[in-house]
């Protein structure tokens, strides 16, 4: 079974310093990883999906996400913030390399607010 | 996002009432998931259909709720007698290039139920 973490429920930060969305994550199969992003009252946008190309995936936007095996962590991160970032972020796991055909797992989510 | 569609964005029902939601997925894709947004939480996976086919519906409630995709036409989930606890954002997704679990998500149909 997999499942998803995300260790911060609301993250604050000001807008041009740093932003960090934390992420673990429980597969049986080597997985598939994603963050999403939800704006207020809007449909969900993919930021970055991991495979296993590369353990350092950038996306959109200029957010990027690093995956550790040992930590079996998916961080979200970006370097300095914009007001336009506020929404809510999901970390998403699929092991589509089983039999779950794609279906996707998602964490509870973590609400980014950013302060001017 | 673009091409998944999803009608009625917004949806009101007393109790008691049928609830219908529709999905079209990006053109040319036979493929669906239907994801549920409780309040204040994340997005559970509910059913997976394929034209024709229930594939994978391990996330669906046992009773009120059902799902299909015709060979013509949107996919419809279908909500009877609904609930106050039935109220939430229901999303479909579809598909895309990158593999099955890489998804476009539609807009959403938030269901309150009064």
């Amino acid at each position: 079974a997999q499942s998803v973490t995300q260790l911060d429920s609301h993250v604050s930060v000001s807008e041009g310093t740093p932003v960090l969305l934390r992420c673990n994550y429980s597969s049986s199969y080597s997985p598939s990883l994603f963050w999403y992003v939800q704006h207020p009252n809007k449909g969900l946008q993919l930021l970055l999906k991991y495979t296993s190309a590369a353990t350092l995936v950038k996306g959109i936007n200029g957010f990027e996400a690093e995956f550790k095996k040992s930590e079996t962590s998916f961080h979200l991160t970006k370097p300095s913030a914009h007001m336009s970032d506020a929404a809510e972020y999901f970390c998403v796991v699929s092991e589509a390399g089983g039999t779950s055909y794609g279906k996707l797992t998602f964490g509870q989510g973590t609400i980014l607010t950013v302060h001017p | 996002n673009a091409g998944v569609m999803q009608n009625p964005r917004h949806l009101v029902r007393r109790r008691g009432q049928e609830a219908r939601l529709r999905c079209s997925p990006m053109k040319g894709h036979s493929h669906v998931y239907w994801y549920r947004q409780l309040p204040e939480e994340g997005l559970k996976f509910m059913v997976y259909l394929q034209k024709e086919n229930i594939i994978d519906e391990s996330g669906m409630p046992k009773e009120r709720f059902s799902a299909e995709f015709p060979k013509e036409g949107p996919s419809i989930l279908r909500i009877q007698q609904v609930v106050r606890g039935d109220s939430a954002a229901y999303f479909c997704a579809s598909p895309r290039e990158g593999g099955p679990d890489t998804q476009y998500f539609g807009p959403g149909t938030r269901l309150t139920v009064l």
